[in-house]
C-alpha cells in the first residue's frame, strides 16, 4: 500500500542538540511538506518541496532546515536556533501541483506524524 | 495574508445529535476549500470544495460552499463517537507564497467530542 511514513513517532531531545525526523513516501508525488502542529494553533508550513533539489520556506522556516535529494524522501533537521522545537511534526505529499492559475488541485497526504519533545 | 477562521473552537455534543462546523476564509484568490478530519496522527481528507452551492456529501457528513459569504459548513448527522477528531479546513490560494506550493492556508481545526 502506498503511503508516506514518519520516524520515529516519539522523540525526545535535550536543549541545545540538533534532531532529524523522517518522511518517506511511496505515492511518487512530486511535492512534500513540513507542518507543525501545536495545541490550538492549526497546521503552520515550515517548509516545502515542489521537486527533487529544490525546497521554499514556509511561514515559520527559522530554525529548520530541510533536503531533497530523493523523490521519496524529504527530511527536517530541527537545529538548536529553534526557539520553541516541542511539537507535533506532520509530513505531507501531493502530486505536483503546476504553477499560477493552472496549478492542478489535489489533496495533501498525511503521515502519522512525529512528537517531538525537547527538555 | 491570507486567514481561516473555524468556529467554534471546540464543541461537545451527545451521540445522535447532528453538529454543524464553520470555516470563514479572506484569501485574494480563491481556488478551493478543503475539510480534513484529524483523529490521533495523520489528518484524512474529507472534500474539496470549487463551486459555491454544491452540496459534497459523503454518508453522514456534508459540507458546502458559500463564495458570497467567504464561508462554508460540514454537517454531521446521527453523530457517533467515531466521529471525535479535529476537523481541519485549509483554503487554496495559488498565488499565496506563505501557503507553501498549492498556497494553502489552515484553520485552527475545530475538537469535536461526542460522549456516548
Amino acid at each position: 500500500d502506498g503511503g508516506i511514513t514518519q520516524s520515529p513517532k516519539y522523540l525526545f531531545r535535550k536543549e541545545g542538540q540538533n534532531v532529524t525526523l523522517s518522511c518517506e513516501q511511496n505515492l511518487n508525488h512530486d511535492a512534500m511538506y513540513w507542518y507543525r502542529q501545536d495545541p490550538g494553533q492549526g497546521l503552520r508550513l515550515i517548509y516545502y518541496s515542489q521537486i527533487v533539489n529544490d525546497f521554499q520556506k514556509g511561514d515559520i522556516a527559522e530554525g529548520y532546515s530541510v533536503s531533497r535529494e530523493k523523490k521519496e524522501s524529504f527530511p527536517l533537521t530541527v537545529t538548536s536556533a529553534q526557539k520553541n522545537p516541542t511539537a507535533f511534526y506532520l509530513c505531507a505529499s501531493s502530486k505536483s501541483p503546476g504553477q499560477g492559475a493552472y496549478r492542478v488541485n489535489s489533496p495533501l497526504h498525511f503521515g502519522n506524524g512525529t512528537r517531538l519533545t525537547v527538555t | 495574508e491570507d486567514k481561516v477562521v473555524q468556529s467554534p473552537l471546540s464543541l461537545v455534543v451527545h451521540e445522535g445529535d447532528t453538529v454543524t462546523l464553520n470555516c470563514s476564509y479572506e484569501v485574494t484568490n480563491f481556488r478551493s476549500l478543503l475539510w480534513y478530519k484529524q483523529e490521533k496522527k495523520a489528518p484524512t481528507f474529507l472534500f474539496m470544495l470549487t463551486s459555491s452551492g454544491i452540496e459534497k456529501k459523503s454518508g453522514r457528513l456534508s459540507s458546502i460552499l458559500d463564495k458570497k459569504e467567504l464561508s462554508s459548513i460540514l454537517n454531521i448527522t446521527a453523530t457517533q463517537t467515531g466521529d471525535s477528531a479535529i476537523y481541519l479546513c485549509a483554503v487554496e490560494d495559488p498565488y499565496y507564497s506563505g501557503g507553501g506550493a498549492d498556497g494553502l492556508t489552515f484553520g485552527k481545526g475545530t475538537h469535536l467530542i461526542i460522549q456516548p
